[in-house]
Order: structure tokens, then C-alpha cells, then sequence
């Protein structure tokens, strides 16, 4: 079946250390999207990508990066530089022309 | 299971009643709006979409209702089941990077 992979479900992280978080597509959509969910406020965009070695910063990427050197693969790398990085991270992903995200299963970071 | 919109609004409703969920959205631009149902844990799940040259819009027991002039947007579910429990976001499509912007969420709760 298509969909989207993220992994691992649950990440614990120690302070100071970098995490990255995975994010496979099979569904051969062009862009890719990585969003942070904190209790009581809706999804803030972190990073996006439209196209394979290109993405752009969204409205909170300080401390975070990314990298798109697959069109299936997007990871994202949380560094010691995100202050309080302790959050539910989603993946989603979209075809080019159409204007709904398909969303991977989430990835809970905590730091301990 | 996670606990996402600790201070969400939240709908109580009785099994078989319908449901109402509203939604104010930002962009008089936007072009394009979904609705997404989070159960805890996991990703958004797709429920209904409009497109902005649109005021309603019917699926399987839910309806979606545009109104421009006041930018509002709201969900309605028929004949609520205990499966319907879950928080609903509303999205629109900023168009810029098919990036959506997400509302805070609705935390809905439905009583046997």
C-alpha cells in the first residue's frame, strides 16, 4: 500500500544532542512538508520541499534542518540549537496540482 | 493514547446527535480548505475539502459550509458514533508552496 513512513514513533533525546527524524513516501508525490504539533495549538510549518535538492524554511525553522536528496526521502534533524524541542513532528506530503497533504503517523520527541 | 489539544475547545455531543464544528480562517486569498480529523497518536487523516468558488459540500455523513464574507468555515457531521471522537482542524491552502495553514483544532467527544 502507498503511504507515508515516519520513524521511529517514539525519540528521546538527551540535551545537546541532535536527533533526526525519518520520512519515506512510496507515493511519488513531488513535495514534502515537516510540521510540529504542541498541545493546545494547531500544526506550524517547519520545513517544506517541492522538489528533490531544493527546500525552503518554514514559519519556526530555527534549530531544525533538512535535507532532499530523494524524492521518497525527507529527514529532519533536530539540533541542540531547538530550545525546546519536545513536541509531536509530522511528515505529509503532496501530488503537484492537487491540494490536500496525505500525513505520515507522527514521530513524539521528548528530551530527557 | 497522547493527549494532543490539552486547552482545545471542545464539543460534547450524544451518539446519533449531529455535530457542528466551526472554524474562522485568516487568508481572504485562500483558495482552498480542508478538514482533518486527528485521532490520538496519529496523523490527520483527510476528511472533506472545498474549493473557494464553492458554499457547501456534501460527503458521507459530513457537509462542509464556506462563507466567505465572514471567513468561516464549519463541519458538520450527521448522526455522530463514538468513532467520530477525535480532534478536527480545519486548513487552508495558501497557494505559496501548497503550503497549508492550520487552525487550532476542535477537540470532539462523543457520549454512549
Amino acid at each position: 500500500d502507498g503511504g507515508i513512513t515516519q520513524s521511529p514513533k517514539y525519540l528521546f533525546r538527551k540535551e545537546g544532542q541532535n536527533v533526526t527524524l525519518s520520512c519515506e513516501q512510496n507515493l511519488n508525490h513531488d513535495a514534502m512538508y515537516w510540521y510540529r504539533q504542541d498541545p493546545g495549538q494547531g500544526l506550524r510549518l517547519i520545513y517544506y520541499s517541492q522538489i528533490v535538492n531544493d527546500f525552503q524554511k518554514g514559519d519556526i525553522a530555527e534549530g531544525y534542518s533538512v535535507s532532499r536528496e530523494k524524492k521518497e526521502s525527507f529527514p529532519l534533524t533536530v539540533t541542540s540549537a531547538q530550545k525546546n524541542p519536545t513536541a509531536f513532528y509530522l511528515c505529509a506530503s503532496i501530488q503537484q496540482g492537487t491540494y490536500g497533504y496525505t500525513f505520515g503517523s507522527g514521530t513524539r520527541l521528548t528530551v530527557v | 493514547g497522547e493527549s494532543v489539544g490539552l486547552h482545545l475547545p471542545t464539543l460534547s455531543v450524544q451518539e446519533g446527535d449531529n455535530s457542528i464544528i466551526n472554524c474562522a480562517y485568516s487568508n481572504s486569498a485562500s483558495d482552498y480548505f480542508i478538514w482533518y480529523k486527528q485521532e490520538s497518536g496519529k496523523g490527520p487523516q483527510f476528511i472533506i475539502d472545498i474549493r473557494s468558488n464553492m458554499d457547501k459540500r456534501q460527503g458521507q455523513r459530513v457537509t462542509v459550509l464556506l462563507n466567505k464574507t465572514v471567513k468561516h468555515l464549519s463541519l458538520q457531521i450527521a448522526a455522530t458514533q463514538p468513532g467520530d471522537s477525535a480532534v478536527y482542524f480545519c486548513a487552508e491552502n495558501m497557494g505559496d508552496g501548497n503550503k497549508l495553514v492550520f487552525g487550532a483544532g476542535t477537540i470532539l467527544r462523543v457520549k454512549s
